[in-house]
């Protein structure tokens, strides 16, 4: 089983759509949390982080459920820009370093 | 500008051929590390450091070296590469920060080294 999961996608949806994404992860000892956004052939950049009481960007929302080891990612209002795809990322403290963990990611398309 | 950077971006070589790959960081991380991404597996780390002359293995290592002489370079070096070491790489650095009993490590990642070896 992968360390993190999530569905590959790809996620068509229109302009003005609601789409959310899952990460399930394997680690009960994972620290933290966070989502990374990769556009095509480009380096990750990170999106934002996933705190236990849930947190908002704008658009973007993220909830983290500890019990169920679950991620999400809730994108409202869907731009053009933000196809891309979204990479579940999991951090590991151990050893006094922390280690991140990828998901493979999950691909965004919005069409007009 | 603070920024990662690597080069070549785009590199074609045969079996064998030794090369190197570069990276380097201005904005006086410690930690430093080197991932190759492939279709379906995401991002795996190859080997990182955690500060000048201090190198570990990450998650797949074997047919890589990497060494840390200063604290902006992080070369990754391939002596013998082969076609399964056909990928895209990418190196990232961060600081390393605690808040209260949480650790933030947000990488800040280079823009990619496209390597084929035939």
């Amino acid at each position: 089983r992968k360390e993190v999961e999530q569905d590959p996608g790809p996620f068509n949806v229109p302009e003005g759509a609601t789409v959310a994404f899952n990460c399930t992860y394997s680690n009960s000892a994972s620290q933290s949390f966070f989502w990374y956004r990769q556009d095509c052939r480009k380096e990750p950049k990170l999106l934002m982080s996933v705190y236990s009481s849930g947190n908002e960007d704008g658009r973007f929302t993220a909830q983290l459920n500890r019990a169920s080891q679950y991620i999400s990612l809730l994108i409202r209002d869907s731009k053009l820009s933000d196809s891309a795809t979204y990479l579940c990322v999991v951090n590991l403290e151990a050893g006094g370093y922390n280690k991140l963990i990828f998901g493979a990611g999950t691909r965004l398309a919005v069409h007009p | 500008e603070a920024q990662v950077t690597q080069n070549p971006r785009y590199l074609i070589t045969v079996t064998g051929k030794k090369l190197t790959v570069t990276c380097s960081q201005n904005m006086n991380h410690e930690y430093m590390s080197w991932y190759r991404q492939d279709p379906g597996l995401g991002l795996r780390q190859i080997y990182y450091s955690m500060n000048v002359e201090v190198t570990d293995k990450g998650d797949v290592p074997e047919g890589y070296k990497v060494s840390r002489k200063e604290k902006r370079n992080f070369p990754l070096i391939l002596e013998s590469p082969s076609p399964n070491q056909t990928s895209l790489y990418f190196c990232a650095s961060s600081l390393f920060s605690t808040k209260r009993r949480r650790s933030y490590n947000e990488q800040f990642f280079g823009p990619g080294t496209r390597l084929t070896v035939l």
